[in-house]
């Protein structure tokens, strides 16, 4: 069946780097997601990347995805203070797929 | 350009009472998908919606809960009789195309059952 498994807690020391592991199950994911999702908000999309590529990076954060042992990673440069959320990894199988599977998010604190 | 919302954003209801749920998707999305979270959970799918149509409701609940988007106002996510395990928080997200990559979500309902 489809499965996304993250870790649940990160602790990070400002300035430093943040890495967010995430697997998955379904072959057939088209499309790797991660969002970002702050105390009683909504989820806003931070990137994507298609299963057809290695990396991607935007700014601070980098997208690694290791397709053959289903494995994402999330890596947050410099990490901030506004940067503490629930970190969602998410898969889709294809265009025609209805729905997103998440995980069960990582959960990212900054410590000074 | 309004994002996707959705009212109330907090909802407070007593046992076997009902709660209706109110997406209205962004301007020019016809696609709309209904996700629920459980506390310290990751969101899980319930049902997509064109207009007037129910694509997928393999996440649905079998028994009191119900879904409509109709061609005109917003779509309407329905639980009839509650109980406290449907203590969640409700996520609506729309797509102008269902093959677009990205779904994009409103803030949410929180329904809390006494």
């Amino acid at each position: 069946g489809e499965d996304v498994e993250q870790s649940l807690f990160l602790s990070v020391r400002e300035g430093d780097s943040s890495v967010i592991n995430c697997t998955y199950t379904d072959s057939s994911s088209t499309y790797l997601y991660w969002y970002k999702q702050e105390p009683g908000a909504g989820l806003q999309l931070l990137t994507y990347i298609f299963s057809n590529m290695d990396m991607k990076q935007d700014q601070r954060l980098t997208v690694l995805l290791n397709k053959k042992d289903k494995h994402l990673s999330l890596r947050i440069a410099d990490t901030q203070t506004g940067d503490s959320a629930i970190y969602f990894c998410a898969e889709r199988g294809g265009s025609s797929a209805s729905k997103i599977i998440f995980g069960s998010g990582t959960r990212l604190s900054i410590r000074p | 350009n309004a994002g996707v919302m959705q009212n109330p954003r907090h909802l407070v209801r007593r046992r076997g009472q009902e709660a209706r749920l109110r997406c209205s998707p962004m301007k020019g999305h016809s696609h709309v998908y209904w996700y629920r979270q459980l506390p310290e959970e990751g969101l899980k799918f319930m049902v997509y919606l064109q207009k007037e149509n129910i694509i997928d409701e393999s996440g649905m609940p079998k028994e009191r809960f119900s879904a409509e988007f109709p061609k005109e106002g917003p779509s309407i996510l329905r639980i009839q009789q509650v109980v406290r395990g449907d203590s969640a928080a409700y996520f609506c997200a729309s797509s102008r195309r269902h093959e677009d990559n990205e779904q994009f979500f409103g803030p949410g309902t929180r329904l809390t059952v006494l």
